[in-house]
């Protein structure tokens, strides 16, 4: 059974560009999350949908959102890049409320 | 808010050694608690997880405890290996919704 599995794996970006990341989740998983990882911050929650739903969302300014489709695959997307959003951003699927949470090995993004 | 504390922020042990890391949350409502392991480049590796109607759960050389009136839990390693160096995170969370994490604890183990 395949592992969640997210797109592109590195990429480079200027400030002020944006981009958006990929992400499938386990098959069968129709919760899939998505977290930043810095050095400074830590990991830290950005959102989770649930059967093309925003269930939740962290304490990001409104520059990152999210979507998910009907297959349950995820975009998120970052737009007018800053330096700080350099960083490691991880997706992760579960079968829903209760179930255990599976991540992806992430999408590194370096701001220049 | 909701906050995690995760300490040490490094363990290094000989190798056979065990390794305890402790994690104290503040939610009194969060009911599941996973343990992940990271290596470098790659993404966090669950390897063990318990919910607040548990205890203690044990998986071969791994354990994680769980005191609900303390609000802590620990994960405890035994005869460590040196496979077992990596970056440890705990987390919290209510119905595993949104995982609130410690900040993680780098574990050395020397052959």
């Amino acid at each position: 059974k395949a592992g969640v599995t997210q797109t592109p794996r590195y990429l480079i970006k200027t400030r002020g560009q944006q981009v958006t990341l990929s992400c499938s989740p386990i098959s069968g998983h129709r919760s899939v999350s998505w977290y930043q990882q810095t050095p400074g911050q830590g990991l830290q929650f950005l959102f989770e949908y649930f059967s093309e739903t925003q269930r939740n969302k962290g304490n990001f300014p409104g520059r990152f959102s999210g979507r998910q489709f009907s297959n349950s695959r995820s975009e998120m997307n970052v737009s007018t890049l800053e330096l700080g959003d350099s960083a490691l951003y991880l997706c992760a699927s579960s079968a829903g409320h209760g179930n255990t949470i599976y991540f992806g090995e992430g999408s590194w993004l370096t701001v220049v | 808010g909701e906050n995690v504390e995760q300490h040490p922020s490094t363990l290094s042990v000989q190798e056979g050694d065990s390794a305890v890391i402790k994690c104290t949350y503040s939610d009194s409502a969060s009911n599941y608690f996973p343990w992940y392991k990271q290596e470098l480049g790659k993404g966090p590796q669950l390897i063990i997880d318990i919910r607040s109607n548990v205890g203690e759960k044990k998986d071969q050389r791994i354990a994680v405890t769980l005191n609900k009136t303390a609000k802590h839990f620990s994960l405890h390693i035994t005869e460590t290996q040196p496979e077992d160096s990596a970056v440890y995170f705990c987390a919290a969370s209510k119905n595993t919704d949104k995982l609130i994490f410690g900040t993680g604890t780098r574990l050395q183990v020397f052959p």
